[in-house]
């Protein structure tokens, strides 16, 4: 599996973009790049993902840099329902279809009013 | 959207008792589950992959006696806690995905099990 490094903790302004970076060098050509997201007590929610190009969708945007090696989710005006910790995780396609999904340690992101 | 749907959200019990989580996939069947569990400040850790009509696959480490699991239909998993000990206390965690979508649809989570053994 490819491994991710995420910043422990990171703040943000309410209504401000908060860019969250992920690190995945060792990314392999058919990888997909995932985000989800945890709110306390709470399950993992999807967000997005992708495999080379930029995404959008109604939550975020999925920036990917050319040589995949690192990736940044942009949520654009968080708000203070946007605390939680992101986590980014590359998708283990061994046994495509039923793979398992390794979670890191992930971004706690603080909104801050 | 796909829904999974975990019960219960939080149970009390006893050490030396057995404890049944359900995993349940409202809107769509899954050949496959995953069972997870997530420790106080911690990551979630993957347990075990629940096969619809066969035996389940454990990660290593974690005691497939103590940690049973049934997936008898395409739209129902369980997870029974054998007498349980308070280590056992956690959150539990199960996903699935949409079979007819397997190639690109993500993982999706229930809102968790909270378990405490006293």
């Amino acid at each position: 599996d490819a491994k991710t490094t995420q910043p422990p903790s990171m703040d943000c302004a309410e209504g401000r973009a908060a860019n969250l970076p992920c690190n995945h060098s060792t990314i392999s050509g058919n990888e997909y790049v995932y985000w989800y997201r945890q709110i306390h007590s709470q399950g993992p929610q999807y967000i997005i993902h992708g495999l080379k190009n930029n995404e959008t969708n109604e939550m975020a945007s999925l920036i990917i840099t050319e040589d995949r090696k690192s990736s940044t989710l942009i949520l654009p005006h968080a708000t203070l329902r946007d605390t939680a910790v992101y986590y980014c995780i590359v998708r283990d396609r061994s046994n495509f279809g039923n793979e398992k999904l390794t979670f890191g340690t992930g971004t706690r992101l603080t909104i801050i009013p | 959207g796909a829904v999974v749907s975990q019960h219960p959200s939080w149970v009390i019990c006893k050490s030396g008792t057995s404890v049944k989580i359900e995993c349940r996939s409202l809107d769509f069947q899954a050949t496959t589950m995953f069972w997870y569990r997530q420790f106080p400040k911690q990551s979630l850790m993957l347990m075990a992959t629940s096969n619809e009509g066969s035996k389940a696959t454990y990660e290593q480490g974690v005691e497939k006696d103590k940690f049973l699991i049934n997936h008898a239909s395409l739209t129902l998993s369980t997870l029974t806690v054998t007498s349980a000990h308070p280590e056992d206390s956690s959150f539990y965690i199960c996903s699935a995905r949409d079979q007819k979508e397997i190639y690109n649809s993500p993982l999706h989570f229930g809102n968790g099990t909270r378990l405490t053994v006293t």
